[in-house]
């Protein structure tokens, strides 16, 4: 079992919608979570960033998680054509470096 | 700031050849990686080094190596590539050793071996 489940999507929505991106993962051990958003042929950019449970928000974005579930999320309110792009969620623990990423969720936000 | 930048962009070899894959961050960030990412497959972690002078294992290492040059730099060599190395690789950087802060990436660099 991958430690990081992501649904790959493809995802396609109006603009304007909400878009809610999720992430589920089997490691009670991790404490950080990330949002990176990949548009084509380009590298991940960071996103949204939080530590164990609870709610994040950074304008239109609010990032999401409860441990007790082992489940992530990012929400996108008024989605634009240019949230068009790859999601990709990662998360990792309190010690040690390395950073475990889910497999991307693509969207597409129709005009 | 240019953040982190990568060298080649693009890099086409025959199986056998070696090559090396340069990274550098300006952030003065103490953790830099290697990636390697493949369709359905994610992100997957090459080698990573915590600090300069120090380089660990990730999850598929065979075939690679690296080099923490400084703390800005951290190169990837490929010393007989292989097709099954076909990949785009990026390279990243994190401020905390514990990657508390989340990492930066690089552009990538796209590989094909023939």
């Amino acid at each position: 079992q991958k430690e990081v489940e992501q649904d790959p999507g493809p995802l396609s929505v109006p603009e304007g919608a909400i878009v809610s991106l999720n992430c589920t993962y089997s490691n009670s051990a991790f404490q950080y979570f990330m949002w990176y958003r990949q548009y084509s042929r380009k590298g991940p950019e960071l996103l949204m960033y939080t530590y164990s449970s609870g709610n994040k928000e950074d304008g239109r974005f609010t990032a999401q998680v409860d441990k007790s579930s082992k489940y992530i999320s990012l929400f996108i309110r008024d989605s634009q054509p240019s949230d068009s792009a790859t999601y990709l969620c990662a998360m990792t623990k309190n010690t040690g470096n390395q950073f475990y990423f889910g497999t991307g969720t693509s969207l597409t936000v129709i005009p | 700031n240019a953040g982190v930048t990568q060298t080649p962009k693009f890099q086409v070899l025959k199986t056998g050849q070696s090559m090396t894959l340069q990274c550098a961050q300006d952030m003065n960030h103490n953790s830099m990686y290697w990636y390697r990412q493949d369709p359905g497959m994610g992100l997957r972690l090459i080698y990573y080094s915590a600090s300069e002078g120090t380089t660990d294992k990730g999850e598929v290492p065979n075939g690679y190596n690296v080099s923490r040059l400084n703390k800005r730099e951290f190169s990837l060599r490929l010393e007989s590539a292989a097709p099954s190395q076909t990949s785009v690789y990026f390279c990243a950087s994190s401020e905390a050793t514990s990657g508390r802060a989340g990492q930066f990436f690089g552009p990538g660099t796209r590989l094909t071996v023939l």
